[in-house]
């Protein structure tokens, strides 16, 4: 059983287009995140929900509008893509706002705008 | 504000030798740490992490750490690495209190060679 699922795993998609990543956990857990990984590898976070409301929102273009209709899903659309969006979108969860536990991370979803 | 710092952004080894990576943090208040890793075309997986106690830390797959409080460090080790061990690694911090927002550092790419 997949713990954090994203879906799809790829998308190809051409500038200006509309897209949606989704992404649901069966952790039971309350906290979930979105991450973007550039070309070099470095992970920045975007979005961070606690059960379903918005905890930390980064400086991110709103183009980009996350939404978490319940607990255990947290999606992410984005709005007339451009070529710098392109990265690896990673999703993750935690059991709680400040868990020690650490984070269980999506495999995440490789976009290439064109 | 919270940094961290991976001093090496890539570290060639042979295979069975001893393995250290390096990371430091900054932060004027108590945090927790952490080492993930993540294997080609996969997301990141919890390798071990540093809450409070013993400041030497194992975690899985044989790698151990070391939390250094005079010198904000928290280096990775391993006394012999494998083939399958060639993979990125990422040191983060988090505050334990307030937003408890991860801190990533850049990455170190661990090459095993044969």
């Amino acid at each position: 059983d997949t713990a954090v699922s994203q879906t799809p795993k790829y998308l190809v998609t051409q500038m200006g287009n509309d897209k949606s990543i989704k992404c649901e956990q069966n952790l039971g857990h309350d906290t979930m995140y979105w991450y973007k990984q550039d070309s070099k590898k470095f992970l920045k976070i975007m979005f961070s929900y606690n059960n379903k409301e918005l905890i930390i929102n980064e400086t991110v273009p709103n183009r980009f509008s996350p939404k978490s209709p319940d607990k255990a899903h947290l999606n992410l659309h984005i709005n007339s893509l451009e070529l710098g969006d392109s990265a690896v979108y990673f999703c993750a969860s935690s059991q709680y706002q400040g868990s020690n536990y650490g984070y269980t991370f999506g495999s995440g979803t490789r976009l290439t705008v064109v | 504000a919270q940094s961290v710092t991976q001093l090496d952004s890539q570290v060639p080894v042979f295979e069975e030798a001893p393995v250290e990576l390096r990371c430091n943090y900054s932060s004027s208040v108590s945090v927790y740490l952490f080492w993930y890793v993540q294997y080609p075309n996969q997301g990141l997986q919890l390798l071990l992490k540093y809450l409070s106690g013993s400041t030497l830390v194992k975690g899985i797959n044989g790698f151990e750490a070391e939390f250094n409080k005079s010198q904000t460090s928290f280096h990775l080790r391993k006394p012999s690495v494998h083939i399958s061990d060639t993979a990125e690694y990422f040191c983060a911090v988090t505050t334990t209190s307030g937003t408890y927002k991860y801190i990533f550092g850049t990455g170190t790419r661990l090459k095993v060679l044969a």
